[in-house]
């Protein structure tokens, strides 16, 4: 199975900083990776696949990059409904998401 | 208004089984392939399986692997997950979810429902 590894657990920054997330694989997933959002009480919802894509109605300031085993998710500027967790996911081998980030407000 | 509206949950005694169904609407039901994943409160994500537009292709995570079955009904716009020999660490909010295309290596979850849970305790 692929272990998928995020970093920091957690990241603590204000509105209108730059974030950056980070995913590791245990081994390469060519570009086969998605990111995802979670809120308190709600469902995930895709922001980023196939690594840079991203998803309808997503804001750009949204954006994903990397292939093999390292990738990142950043947020340009951060915004007060951008504080959430986040996940990636991959399907190279089967399926499987990585233990997620916590966003915070500082 | 796309729309995953999952059933079936609730709490079973370990060994039991279960029938959770996810009926879809707003979209093009057989062209997509559909996956559940579930979620332990205040935990992370955890894929259980997926099947293409037209159930040829099949996955499961292997922890369900030989208990549970996933199945559609194109017609009647509903997804499906029996679960047999259900175990504590099965307890979890169950989500169904649609892939961005027909095949089953549309890994990329664009849709989800609000989920079922599904309690395992004696």
């Amino acid at each position: 199975e692929i272990v998928l590894t995020q970093s920091p657990a957690t990241l603590s920054l204000s509105p209108g900083e730059r974030a950056t997330l980070s995913c590791r694989a245990s081994q390469s997933v060519s570009f086969y990776v998605a990111w995802y959002q979670q809120k308190p009480g709600q469902a995930p919802r895709l922001l980023i696949y196939d690594a840079v894509s991203r998803a309808a109605g997503i804001p750009d300031r949204f954006s994903g990059r990397g292939s093999g085993t390292d990738f990142t998710l950043t947020i340009s500027s951060l915004e007060a409904e951008d504080f959430a967790i986040y996940y990636c996911q991959q399907r190279s081998n089967s399926i499987t998401f990585g233990q997620g980030t916590r966003l915070e407000i500082k | 208004e796309v729309q995953l509206v999952e059933s079936g949950g609730g709490l079973v005694q370990p060994g039991s089984s279960l029938r959770l169904s996810c009926a879809a609407s707003g979209f093009t039901f057989d062209g997509f392939a559909m996956h559940w994943v579930r979620q332990v409160p205040g935990k992370g994500l955890e894929w259980v399986s997926g099947m293409n537009w037209n159930s040829d292709n099949i996955g499961y995570a292997d922890s369900v692997k030989g208990r549970f079955t996933i199945s559609r009904d194109n017609d009647r716009n509903t997804l499906y997950l029996q679960m047999n020999s259900l175990r504590a660490e099965d307890t979890a909010l169950y989500y169904c979810t649609k892939g961005y295309c027909s095949s089953l290596t549309c890994y990329a979850l664009d849709v989800w429902g609000q989920g079922t849970t599904v309690t395992v305790s004696s």
